[in-house]
């Protein structure tokens, strides 16, 4: 098994610019989750899904937009990059709660919005 | 809104003291799951914690989910230099939704 594999792992955008960061799963998870995570801070909920074609908003959702059209896949678009938005985003997934719920992420992908 | 609080925020010791983080709630939780993150690298999940009062053990590492649920702790004994990272709490926030702490950062002088 992969994991949770993510493309790309750098990627420098300009200003206004749109982006897809792509997350892949092959443990058949139910639940997957985008994280940003700041220099040296915590990790902040973006968006998460329970199952495919269900998705809902986290903490910090402006910007961003996601879509689960199948199990493996939970891609996060950007729309309009902003230098807030520089940040290391990881996708992660878990088996829901009561089947041991641990959350596996992916290496994650560093992006820099100049 | 759920607030979790980690303290301290950053911890340097020399290799074999030992270290603690502590990560606190402001709501009772149903679990807390603790994560650690090397340099550069993704957070790796350690352990979850489920029954009040429960001490779990991983080798060096002690977790310990406090009485009433809205606490806990990650001890290590005799650091080493393996050590070295970011230590997270993570609790749920409802049924799918999980809020990370601030993490603790170690540092282990050899």
């Amino acid at each position: 098994n992969a994991g949770v594999t993510q493309t790309p792992k750098f990627r420098i955008l300009k200003i206004g610019q749109s982006m897809t960061l792509q997350c892949t799963q092959d443990m058949n998870h139910n639940y997957m989750y985008w994280y940003r995570q700041d220099p040296g801070m915590g990790l902040k909920l973006i968006y998460y899904s329970v199952g495919a074609g269900i998705t809902d908003k986290g903490e910090v959702p402006n910007g961003y937009n996601v879509s689960r059209s199948t199990t493996e896949d939970f891609p996060l678009r950007l729309e309009l990059a902003a230098p807030s938005q520089t940040s290391v985003y990881f996708c992660a997934s878990s088996y829901p709660r009561g089947q041991g719920n641990e959350q596996f992420f992916g290496p994650g992908t560093r992006l820099t919005v100049l | 809104g759920q607030q979790v609080m980690q303290i301290p925020q950053y911890q340097h010791v020399q290799e074999g003291e030992d270290f603690t983080t502590y990560c606190n709630s402001s709501t009772t939780l149903s679990n807390i799951q603790w994560y650690k993150q090397r340099p550069g690298g993704h957070p790796v999940f350690l352990i979850q914690l489920v029954k009040s009062g429960e001490v779990k053990k991983q080798k060096r590492l002690t977790f310990q989910f406090g009485e009433a649920k809205k606490n806990s702790s990650l001890h290590i004994t005799a650091t080493q230099t393996t050590d070295v990272g970011t230590y997270f709490c993570a609790v749920t926030s409802g049924t799918y939704k999980y809020i990370f702490g601030t993490g603790t950062r170690l540092k282990v002088l050899a």
